[in-house]
């Protein structure tokens, strides 16, 4: 089954502590995009990249890293997670610069104390 | 920042109504697209209109997009309970990358 997978679904953490949320799709997607959620705004783009070992910044992407060492793969890291990335991650891909058409995880929410 | 805007942001209708909800956007785009987010899940891919592009059609579903005005409105007819939602309206910006501007979106409850 063609699908966006994200872990950890669910994930409480501590102020500082590093975290990773891995991102992986099977449909051989160039394209692959980090957003998080917040009540009343909407999607916001974290990271994108376009193939691997290509990434570049979104709209918020101060307090994140990311990186694209194989084309299914796109992991988010948190190095020092602080309470304001308190937020409902979602990755998504899709095929290429000519089909943008993007394929979404089913999401992480992430509590940071 | 936020380009995409959706009005309203809510709208309440009863089954069998249309629901019409309107984007805003700010800068060239190559296309916009429009997707729907069942309460906390992940979006899901509904229809994508392109810059040369000013109406689209899928099932109940009618796109339109206005480059003169920066706008695209989502037409949904003989709305069903099942249609309860939030819809966003994404575009890609037409600077080379793949920057994604999301509007903050428009809850739709369609009433039984």
């Amino acid at each position: 089954e063609a699908q966006v997978t994200q872990n950890p679904r669910y994930l409480i953490t501590v102020t500082g502590k590093k975290l990773t949320v891995t991102c992986s799709q099977n449909m051989n997607h160039e394209y692959m995009s980090w957003y998080r959620q917040d009540p009343g705004l909407g999607l916001r783009q974290i990271y994108y990249s376009m193939n691997v070992e290509v990434t570049d910044k979104g709209d918020v992407p101060e307090g994140y890293k990311v990186s694209r060492k194989e084309k299914r793969n796109f992991p988010l890291i948190l190095e020092s997670p602080s309470p304001n990335q308190t937020s409902l991650y979602f990755c998504a891909s899709s095929l290429s610069r000519l089909e943008e058409t993007q394929y979404f995880g089913p999401g992480t929410r992430l509590l940071v104390l | 920042s936020q380009q995409g805007e959706e009005d309203p942001q809510a709208l309440s209708i009863q089954e069998g109504e249309n629901a019409t909800m309107n984007c805003s956007y700010k800068t060239s785009i190559n296309n916009l697209q429009w997707y729907r987010q069942n309460s906390g899940r992940g979006l899901v891919h509904l229809i994508l209109i392109r810059s040369n592009e000013r109406e689209k059609h899928s099932g109940r579903l009618r796109v339109t997009l206005d480059t003169s005005k920066k706008s695209s409105s989502l037409l949904i007819t003989a709305s069903r309970a099942a249609d309860t939602a939030s819809y966003f309206c994404a575009t890609v910006q037409n600077t080379g990358g793949f920057k994604t501007i999301f509007g903050a979106g428009t809850r739709l409850f369609v009433k039984a």
